[in-house]
């Protein structure tokens, strides 16, 4: 849905865990969601995405989950390091007269040593 | 992967100033860029989606006067603030669309400063 936080939600964890970001989206009707990575100063990098038929999708240390039913998504991302220290967005696709993304609020993850 | 560029990275202008961002993407040609606004510690909002040989059409609230928007070519995307006044210092980031894909690959931003 449409993102109007004043601040970012955060998730800690200590490196070497596992972590999970969660996140709503508002579309009954999206077909495609992405997860993006921001690091500070910089744009999204793409991560992992995943279409509305498909409910679980894995990359290399990722696996998005998708629940229809009540409109969640979520990102795992396995044996955390250092460097997945950053800012996740997850992101819908929507159709208003044309295809566009409509992001999240974002979750700040840190990972400590 | 797609590469998408922006220049300048970063930009500082003086209030009543105009400043003009480009967005290229490098290795593949983009029939649709879309330009984006994130004030600290929030989300992208889509400012506008830029088609190629046709106008930009612009999300509610945007001044499209005020934020011009030409997409000239299938590489290049540009977006000129007219008139920047402090409160537009924000950092802007442009898109580019997979011909065919749902798949949008971003720009590293541009931080604009108005004084």
């Amino acid at each position: 849905g449409e993102s109007v936080g004043l601040h970012l939600p955060t998730l800690s964890v200590q490196e070497g865990d596992n972590s999970i970001i969660n996140c709503a989206y508002s579309n009954s009707a999206s077909d495609y969601f992405i997860w993006y990575k921001q690091e500070s100063g910089k744009g999204p990098q793409f991560i992992i995405d995943i279409r509305s038929n498909m409910d679980k999708r894995q990359g290399q240390r990722v696996t998005v989950l998708l629940n229809k039913t009540v409109k969640h998504l979520s990102l795992q991302i396995a044996a955390t390091q250092p460097g997945d220290s950053a800012v996740y967005f997850c992101a819908e696709n929507i159709f208003q007269g044309a295809q566009k993304l409509v992001f999240g609020q974002g979750t700040r993850l840190t990972i400590n040593p | 992967g797609a590469v998408v560029s922006q220049h300048p990275s970063r930009v500082i202008c003086k209030s009543g100033t105009s400043v003009k961002i480009e967005c290229r993407s490098l290795d593949f040609q983009a029939t649709t860029m879309f330009w984006y606004r994130q004030f600290p510690k929030q989300s992208l909002m889509l400012m506008a989606t830029s088609n190629e040989g046709s106008k930009a059409t612009y999300e509610q609230g945007v001044e499209k006067d005020k934020f011009l928007i030409n997409h000239a070519s299938l590489t290049l995307s540009t977006l000129t603030v007219t008139s920047a006044h402090p409160e537009d210092s924000s950092f802007y980031i442009c898109s580019a669309r997979v011909p065919g894909s749902y798949e949008q690959y971003f720009g590293p931003g541009t931080r604009l400063t108005v004084t």
